[in-house]
């Protein structure tokens, strides 16, 4: 079955400590997206990419960095992450950007020790 | 130190009864609309989706309406099922230049047995 997944569902990191989430898609979306989502509370959009157009949201901290090395993959890298960085990272694929539906992947829960 | 965590917005519901979740979106410029359901550890999952020239559209047990002039969305989910227990989140976009999809806060549908 065409799928958003994302590896792994569950990750500790420590402070400071790099780490990197994957995310893959078989549905051969031009889009890929990653949110943050912190515990009750809604999706918020950290960036995108658009084939292998990025796009930062503006608030988006440095902190957080993307790479699409392919229409398949996309990852997301945190260098520095800090005990507020503890959430669901969700990724996301839509066949075009605007006004289409997204299918979201399961999610990876990141804890920060 | 005891932390305080955010709480959503719960509605409750006995099994069998038609659910009616509401929501207010922000953007006037918006043109298209999603009901999402998150589960407990899981993905959001697209349930419906309305555009901006329709005010109603209907699927399998599920109703949405669209008042563009209040900016109201709402969800109405005949005979309420345990398994509709969750997270729901409508999102909001737009096809303009900016387009971005949009969570609102997220309700949590209580289905009593």
């Amino acid at each position: 079955d065409a799928m958003v997944i994302q590896n792994p569902r569950y990750q500790v990191t420590q402070f400071g400590k790099p780490v990197t989430l994957s995310c893959s898609q078989t549905l051969n979306h031009n889009v890929m997206y990653w949110y943050q989502q912190k515990s009750s509370q809604a999706p918020k959009l950290l960036f995108h990419y658009y084939d292998k157009d990025f796009n930062n949201e503006a608030d988006t901290p440095d902190n957080f960095q993307s790479r699409r090395p392919n229409t398949s993959f996309c990852f997301l890298d945190i260098r520095s992450p800090g005990l507020g960085d503890a959430a669901m990272y969700l990724c996301a694929t839509s066949r075009v950007l605007a006004s289409n539906e997204q299918f979201f992947g399961p999610g990876t829960r990141l804890t920060v020790l | 130190g005891e932390s305080v965590g955010l709480h959503l917005p719960t509605l409750s519901v006995q099994e069998g009864d038609n659910s009616i979740i509401n929501c207010a979106y922000s953007n006037s410029a918006s043109d298209y609309f999603i009901w999402y359901k998150q589960e407990s550890g899981k993905g959001p999952q697209f349930i419906i989706d309305i555009r901006s020239n329709m005010n109603k559209r209907q699927g399998q047990r599920v109703t949405v309406l669209l008042n563009k002039t209040v900016k109201h969305l709402s969800l109405q989910i005949a005979a309420t099922q345990p398994g509709d227990s969750a997270v729901y989140f409508c999102a909001e976009d737009s096809t303009g230049a900016n387009s971005k999809l949009t969570f609102g806060k997220g309700i949590t549908l209580s289905v009593r047995p």
